[in-house]
Formats: structure tokens, C-alpha cells, sequence
């Protein structure tokens, strides 16, 4: 049992380049999201999907895609990369997104640096 | 909309100290609370989280946080810290019914010998 796996660890990109960010749960759970940390500001919601063929935008989905390729794995795209993207990318799930009290599940994250 | 504050940006212990770190949260209906936190260089793993029942909580690690609802607040406590306490902790909560996590800024702790 894996939990949330994230690929890739680290990249490095220039500015106007693109990237997929890729997420995978085996935990069978309907909620995924993607989340950046930035220093001194937390975490911050890109966007999530409640289940599979749905997602929505959270606090900061400017300059970002995502798709919900299946049940299983949750992408994030970024079309023309800019410093200001530099982060660390987390992904996470949850059973359930009705606010009932579902833990969410973090993967280890990715570093991405934008130059 | 929600939104959760962290009162202290960073907090330097010696081992043995007690612990209490401040959360405060922003919404009149039922939430769902939550203290993770993130040891260095790890993934956010979840401490304890209150949903409903006895308001004190008690997670892993010897932490427990307290959910007083009439002052709209979270805090996570620890009698004794170790040095392998050191991390950063998030405060979060989300409304009943509603989705998604809101994070607060994060409160770094940092415990020496």
C-alpha cells in the first residue's frame, strides 16, 4: 500500500515551459487535491476534485490545470511556467469530501523551481 | 469564507517544556478541526483531528488539542517536548458539509537540548 505517490520528485524548468505534475492514491478514495507550500504562507488549494470527472477551483488555480484522468490518479498542468510558481507541490486524498471529518493523506511532495 | 490563524510564526523550546500552539478559525457553523504536522524534509502527516464529541482530543505522540467552540479555537498542547518534536505543525479546519481543507500559515517549532 503505496497511500499518494508523486512523480516527479524535483524539476527544474525555465520560464514558458510546461510540466504535468502527476498524483496516484491506491486507497480507492473519491477526493484528491493539489496544494502548494510557500514559505510563511501555508498551505494553499489549486484545485481539487470531489470524485472522478469532477474538479473545482480552490484559493490559487491561476495558471493551472488539472485533470482527473480516473479514481486513481489526479494531474496538475502548468502551461507556461513562471518564477512565481516556484514551490513545493503537494497532492493529497480523502475518502469523502462532505466534511464529515475525512483525514486527508499527503504525498511527499514536489519541488519545482521555475528560473 | 473560513480561515484559520496560527499565532505564532516560530517557537524555540528546550527539551522538557510544555507546549501550546494557538489556532483560531473563522466560521459560525460545525467544522471539522485538524492538527498536521510536517517533520523536515517529510510529507503533512495528520496529529489528531476533532470532529464531534468530547472536545479534548488526543492524537499521536502525546499531543491533544482542546476544541473551545465559544472562542473559536484549536490549540495543540504536549507536557513534555522532545527534540524529535521538532517540525512544523498546520492548523485546519473545513465546514460540515462543505469541502476543502483551509491551512493556516503553519507555526515552526524548533526543540534544543
Amino acid at each position: 500500500n503505496a497511500g499518494v505517490t508523486q512523480t516527479p520528485k524535483f524539476q527544474v524548468l525555465k520560464t514558458g515551459q510546461s510540466m504535468t505534475l502527476q498524483c496516484a492514491q491506491d486507497m480507492n478514495h473519491n477526493s484528491m487535491y493539489w496544494y502548494r507550500q510557500d514559505p510563511g504562507m501555508g498551505l494553499r488549494l489549486i484545485y481539487y476534485s470531489a470524485s472522478e470527472g469532477t474538479t473545482d477551483k480552490g484559493e490559487v488555480p491561476n495558471g493551472y490545470n488539472v485533470s482527473r484522468l480516473n479514481k486513481r490518479e489526479f494531474s496538475l498542468r502548468l502551461e507556461s511556467a513562471a518564477p512565481s510558481q516556484t514551490s513545493v507541490y503537494f497532492c493529497a486524498s480523502s475518502e469523502d469530501s462532505r466534511g464529515s471529518g475525512e483525514t486527508q493523506y499527503f504525498g511527499p511532495g514536489t519541488r519545482l523551481l521555475v528560473l | 469564507a473560513q480561515s484559520v490563524s496560527q499565532h505564532n510564526h516560530h517557537v524555540i523550546l528546550s527539551e522538557a517544556a510544555s507546549l501550546e500552539l494557538g489556532c483560531n478559525y473563522s466560521y459560525g457553523g460545525t467544522v471539522n478541526l485538524f492538527w498536521y504536522v510536517q517533520y523536515p524534509g517529510q510529507h503533512l502527516q495528520l496529529l489528531l483531528k476533532y470532529f464531534s464529541g468530547d472536545p479534548l482530543v488526543k492524537g499521536i505522540k502525546g499531543f491533544e488539542a482542546e476544541f473551545i467552540k465559544s472562542k473559536f479555537s484549536f490549540n495543540l498542547r504536549k507536557p513534555s517536548v522532545q527534540w524529535s518534536d521538532t517540525a512544523e505543525y498546520f492548523c485546519a479546519v473545513n465546514a460540515y458539509g462543505n469541502t476543502p481543507l483551509v491551512f493556516g500559515k503553519g507555526t515552526r517549532l524548533s526543540v534544543i537540548a
